[in-house]
């Protein structure tokens, strides 16, 4: 069955740092997200990609991050200084064009830890 | 907006009873509805999920969900529970208007009594 995979499964970096979080969507997916979770709270929407470009970001999802889908198969997130406040679990998810109803399939997530 | 309210933040049962974890949801077109589990330290596993039509969905592992437009909720249900059910689920609500983004609740802890 076909899956969204996430590397790595888990990230410690020191504050300050740029970390890349990286995602395989499901080929022949064309929306794609990212999703993060900090401990014990509940899973919020940081940004929605489609066609090469943004299709919506939440307050969260402010300067420090970015997204890129650089070859065609990976789909990454930029968090380019991270803070205390990042670590979180980080999940993508990809959902299939052409009918509107249709799920999106998550990865495993990514733990990120910064100290 | 989109909001998900998920009641009750814990829940404990007996091997064997019967579960109902709530949802209720605020949109004003039609949504989406998903029920996600997810398993300690795990991603996000699909339980069922309500487009239209049937308002009874059945989803996989022997659960299934309501939606009842008039009360705006969304309640999944399992007649019979497994130690292996404990876990926390996560009821979810979509919208093509939105982005087809998902707006989560706060989530179930389900704990399993043998």
């Amino acid at each position: 069955e076909p899956e969204v995979t996430q590397t790595p499964s888990h990230q410690v970096t020191q504050m300050g740092q740029e970390v890349i979080l990286r995602c395989v969507p499901i080929s022949n997916h064309l929306y794609f997200y990212w999703y993060r979770q900090i401990l014990g709270q509940k899973v919020e929407f940081l940004v929605s990609f489609y066609n090469n470009e943004i299709s919506e970001k939440s307050e969260i999802f402010d300067d420090q991050f970015s997204v890129e889908r650089p070859d065609g198969s990976n789909f990454t997130l930029k968090i380019r200084s991270t803070k205390l406040e990042d670590s979180a679990m980080y999940f993508c998810a990809s959902r299939a064009t052409g009918t509107a109803n249709t799920e999106a399939f998550f990865g495993q997530g990514t733990r990120l830890t910064v100290v | 907006a989109q909001s998900v309210t998920q009641p009750d933040i814990h829940i404990t049962v007996s091997e064997g009873a019967s579960l109902e974890l709530r949802c209720n949801y605020s949109y004003g077109a039609t949504p989406y509805l998903f029920w996600y589990v997810q398993s300690p330290g795990q991603g996000l596993q699909l339980l069922l999920k309500y487009f239209s039509g049937d308002t009874l969905v059945q989803g996989i592992k022997g659960f299934e969900a309501e939606f009842k437009r008039s009360q705006s909720s969304f309640n999944l249900r399992k007649p019979s529970v497994h130690w292996s059910d404990a876990a926390e689920y996560f009821c979810a609500v979509g919208a093509e208007a939105a982005g087809n983004k998902l707006t989560f609740g706060g989530g179930t802890r389900v704990l399993v009594k043998p």
